[in-house]
C-alpha cells in the first residue's frame, strides 16, 4: 500500500535555529497537510497545500512557518527560528482530493522534533 | 466550531475483551476517520468511514451520520491494541481540514 514518508523521524535543534521537516506525499495524491501534536495532547491542523500554494492555515501557522512544494515529490515545513513550545511530532498527510473521498487522508510516520 | 467529543477518555480492558469506542460530533461531516496512535507515536489510518459499516478482521465502525456519532468496535482485544484512538473528521463547509477528538486512550493487560 502506498506510504507517505517523513524525514528525519526524530530532530533534536537548539532554540531559534531553523529546521526543515520533509515530506513525500504518494504520488497521486494532490492535496498536502501538516499537523502538529504536542506530547500529551490532541492532533491539531496547521495548513494545506494545493496547486503550488497554501489552501488553507490555522492560527497555530504563523509567520514563522512556512512550506514548499521543492520539487515534483517532496513537501516541506520549515520553521525558521524554531521555540521551545514548537517540540511536538509534526505528522505530513496528503488525499486524492479535496474531500479525501473513498481512501481518506494518509499519514506519515511523524517527525518528532524537540527543542533544547 | 465543531465539537468533536470522544469517550471513554480511558479504558483499561483484560486481553480477549471486547470494547466500543464512541464519537459524537456536532455538526455535519464529510469525512470521517478511525486512528489507532501506537506507542511509537505513529498514526494508522483504521477506517474511513463517513456513513456506514465497515469490518476489518477483529475491529468494525459504525458512523449514523444523520445521528451525528460513529462507533468503533474492538473484539477479542489482544495488548498490541493499546495506544490512542482517535476520531478525525471534516465539514463540507470548511475544506478538507481534518479536526481530531480528543482520543481514547487504551490498555491491554495481558
Amino acid at each position: 500500500e502506498p506510504e507517505v514518508t517523513q524525514t528525519p523521524s526524530h530532530q533534536v535543534t537548539q532554540m531559534g535555529q531553523e529546521v526543515i521537516l520533509r515530506c513525500v506525499p504518494i504520488s497521486n495524491h494532490l492535496y498536502f497537510y501538516w499537523y502538529r501534536q504536542i506530547l500529551g495532547q490532541k492532533v491539531e491542523f496547521l495548513v494545506s497545500f494545493y496547486n503550488n500554494e497554501i489552501s488553507e492555515k490555522s492560527e497555530i501557522f504563523d509567520d514563522q512557518f512556512s512550506v514548499e512544494r521543492p520539487d515534483g515529490s517532496n513537501f516541506t515545513l520549515k520553521i525558521r527560528s524554531t521555540k521551545l513550545e514548537d517540540s511536538a511530532m509534526y505528522f505530513c498527510a496528503s488525499s486524492e482530493g479535496r474531500y479525501a473521498k473513498a481512501r481518506g487522508y494518509t499519514f506519515g510516520s511523524g517527525t518528532r522534533l524537540t527543542v533544547v | 466550531g465543531i465539537q468533536v467529543e470522544q469517550s471513554p477518555p480511558d479504558l483499561i480492558l483484560q486481553e480477549g475483551a471486547n470494547s466500543t469506542l464512541r464519537c459524537n460530533f456536532s455538526d455535519s461531516v464529510n469525512n470521517l476517520q478511525w486512528f489507532h496512535q501506537n506507542p511509537w507515536g505513529q498514526l494508522i489510518n483504521l477506517f474511513y468511514i463517513p456513513s456506514g459499516t465497515k469490518q476489518n478482521g477483529r475491529l468494525s465502525a459504525t458512523t449514523v451520520a444523520t445521528e451525528r456519532y460513529s462507533l468503533l468496535y474492538i473484539s477479542s482485544s489482544q495488548t498490541t491494541d493499546s495506544g490512542v484512538y482517535f476520531c478525525a473528521l471534516s465539514l463540507y463547509n470548511q475544506g478538507g481540514k481534518l479536526i481530531f477528538g480528543q482520543g481514547t486512550e487504551l490498555s491491554v493487560k495481558p
